[in-house]
């Protein structure tokens, strides 16, 4: 299994400003992902989180917004730029492990931001 | 990535077994059956996953229509700790990041 911390748990953030989140691994992974959760909705992927290289962004997320760093294979934070209420969400990072089986991912706890 | 429909809610109760169901009608030969839960106020956790055979592990078993267009998960004897949104997802082999529905969301009644 992994276990994957993440800072802050939760945070109250003023608009306009910029709040980077910390994703932490306990082992060595190849992909890292965050993802978004809005109030009561499901759980929307916002990019791939690439060692080494840019992060790949799905359709309707921007880097400009959520510039993504990962420096190793353990590691990597999402930044939410400019925040606004619309930005109120749960942020998840989330690996892949690869078993004999086939692959099982594992979810951090999130990150809770209000945006006031 | 194929798309699945589920319940938006089921209820049950305690100590009773739980069928959830899943349509998945454009499944791929290669795709695999995820079976995700939230509990609140957390980050989703895996529960199972299986290809074509059914799959049983210690929380749950995977019950696999024959032509798998369908499938049921299937929580032996509910707790009140298993109320929580149940996510079904088709991934390919080897495919990490997950394209999550709305799920089910159950409730347990003591």
């Amino acid at each position: 299994s992994a276990v994957i911390s993440q800072k802050p748990s939760r945070d109250i953030c003023q608009r306009g400003t910029s709040l980077t989140i910390q994703c932490q691994v306990d082992s060595q992974v190849t992909m890292m992902f965050w993802y978004r959760q809005q109030p009561g909705q499901s759980l929307t992927l916002i990019a791939t989180a690439n060692q080494g290289s840019e992060a790949t962004y799905e359709s309707g997320f921007v880097i400009d917004k959520f510039p993504i760093s990962r420096p190793n294979l353990t590691f990597s934070t999402l930044t939410v730029s400019n925040m606004s209420p619309e930005d109120s969400s749960i942020y998840l990072c989330s690996v892949g492990l690869l078993h004999r089986a086939g692959n099982t991912i594992y979810f951090g706890e999130g990150s809770w931001l209000t945006v006031v | 990535d194929a798309k699945t429909t589920q319940p938006n809610s089921m209820e049950s109760n305690e100590e009773e077994p739980v069928h959830l169901p899943c349509n998945h009608s454009t499944i791929s030969g290669t795709d695999y059956i995820h079976w995700y839960r939230q509990l609140p106020s957390q980050g989703p956790e895996y529960v199972i996953h299986g290809l074509t055979s059914n799959v049983n592990n210690r929380m749950a078993s995977l019950a696999i229509a024959e032509d798998r267009k369908s499938s049921t998960l299937i929580l032996h004897r509910a707790t009140l700790r298993d109320a929580a949104v149940y996510y079904c997802i088709l991934s390919l082999q080897g495919a990490q990041k997950l394209v999550f529905g709305q799920g089910t969301r159950l409730t347990i009644n003591p």
